[in-house]
């Protein structure tokens, strides 16, 4: 079974340009969470999608947005970019079977590298 | 809001050697996950352990234990045998139990293992 897909990996961007960036969950996986990584910050939660809905948000300004497709395929976009939006933004995908001690596995994606100018 | 705090930026540990890496969280929540992941030089995050908060019996994968202690609210990961393709930053992870409706994970800031041959 292929693993979790990002494309494209690598990203060069212009303060107040917009960017969009892919994730491709492993067949099946329902859910997809999108995390941004810095040096400063660390690992930070941006928002989760389930079913096309969003189902959890983190703490980003509204340039930070996504969506997800009938078929789980997500997309993230940070419009008016900044120089510290510089990042490695991973994703992960998980089954997202609801239910009584069910736990959703997350299933990470190798990662795309955003380098704002 | 969850915390996860993990104090040791760096390590270094010889080869076949046990090395035990240190967290801890705070919560109110009475049923959660706990996780170590591992992210080596190539940025994927892999997991590596996981514990329900309401199994008293630590978990083990082979190499890998940890020490779950709820009260204290501490989590560390003890890696026995250590082996060169252990050097990575590890980094230790919260999540809600949600009955399968979350997916979120709330990291700590990681810690960077260096395996000495």
């Amino acid at each position: 079974k292929a693993g979790v897909t990002q494309t494209p990996r690598y990203l060069i961007k212009t303060r107040g340009q917009q960017v969009t960036l892919s994730c491709s969950p492993i067949s099946g996986h329902r859910s997809v969470s999108w995390y941004q990584q810095t040096p400063g910050q660390g690992l930070q939660f941006l928002f989760e999608y389930f079913s096309e809905t969003q189902r959890n948000k983190g703490n980003f300004p509204g340039r930070f947005s996504g969506r997800q497709f009938s078929n789980s395929r997500s997309e993230m976009n940070v419009s008016t970019l900044e120089l510290g939006d510089s990042a490695l933004y991973l994703c992960a995908s998980s089954l997202a079977f609801s239910g009584h001690g069910t736990y959703n596995e997350q299933f990470f994606g190798p990662g795309t590298r955003l380098t704002v100018l | 809001a969850q915390t996860v705090t993990q104090s040791q930026p760096e390590m270094s540990v010889q080869e076949a050697e046990t090395v035990t890496l240190s967290c801890t969280y705070d919560t109110s929540e009475s049923n959660y996950y706990l996780f170590w992941y591992k992210q080596p030089p190539s940025r994927q995050m892999i997991l590596v352990i996981r514990q329900e908060a309401y199994k008293q019996q630590n978990a083990t994968e082979n190499r890998f234990s940890v020490n779950f202690q709820k009260a204290a609210k501490s989590f560390s990961l003890k890696i026995s045998d250590s082996q060169l393709g252990d050097t990575a930053m590890y980094f230790c992870a919260f999540m809600k139990h949600a009955d399968g409706a979350n997916s979120k994970l709330t990291f700590g800031k990681g810690i960077t293992l260096s395996v000495r041959p």
